[in-house]
């Protein structure tokens, strides 16, 4: 079964640094890239950034860029989401889900969110 | 970046109503649309992908359709267990672009 399991809630206080993690299993971890999604309280989905486990190319949105690193271990087929210096606006629940690149015509173009790890929730309070 | 809405934002129905939701995108995305269902405290679920085609083990009532820039999702029965959040998202260029959500609801 390809499964993509996230690590535990957590709760921080502002200023602190943090790095949550994602581990694929039931697949070729390095075929696939991984994709992160913010979701803050009561609100939609945000795409935050991707990175290719293979060789750790990684590209963020612009919203995020600079706010946070993503990461990847191949050995260990696990993905990582990680803050400097966390806000209280920071407070989300994070998904990972997995996706693949299409190339045609030397275009690139991209899959669909499949499947999705079942979220970790970080709660930023003084 | 590529722009996504979705309407309406919001619908109250009945079990067995047909339901039927709109995404468009501010630029033609060719058939590179995805359907999410997500139900509270839950990660969300792939429904439909590539417009049109349904995802493994994911009921025959759901449906999508369209190209370019306006899709559509569409439950021909609505059953108790699809009261639930839909985003479409498109996955045609990065940034990848989430519509705002459709929030369905029991009438």
């Amino acid at each position: 079964e390809v499964q993509l399991v996230q690590s535990g809630a957590e709760v921080k206080k502002p200023g602190e640094s943090l790095k949550i993690s994602c581990k694929g299993s039931g697949y070729n971890f390095n075929n696939y890239w991984i994709v992160w999604v913010r979701q803050m309280p009561g609100k939609g989905l945000e795409w935050m950034g991707i990175i290719y486990p293979d060789d750790s190319d990684t590209k963020y949105s612009p919203s995020f860029q600079g706010q946070v690193t993503i990461s990847a271990d191949k050995s260990i087929t696990t993905a990582y989401l990680q803050w400097n210096s966390l806000k209280a606006s920071d407070t989300a629940m994070y998904y990972c889900a997995r996706t693949k690149e299409n190339t045609i015509f030397g275009v690139v173009r991209w899959n669909w969110f499949d499947p999705w790890g079942q979220g970790t929730l970080v709660t930023v309070s003084s | 970046d590529i722009q996504m809405t979705q309407s309406p934002s919001s619908l109250s129905a009945s079990v067995g109503d047909r339901v039927t939701i709109t995404c468009r995108a501010s630029q033609s995305i060719s058939s590179y649309l995805n359907w999410y269902q997500q139900k509270p405290g839950k990660a969300p679920k792939l429904l439909i992908y590539a417009a049109s085609s349904l995802q493994s083990g994911v009921p025959s009532r759901f449906s999508g359709s369209g190209s370019g820039t306006d899709f559509t999702l569409t439950i021909s029965s609505l059953q108790p267990e699809d009261f639930a959040t839909y985003y479409c998202q498109q996955s045609y260029s990065i940034p990848f672009t989430f519509g705002p959500g459709t929030k369905v609801d029991i009438k």
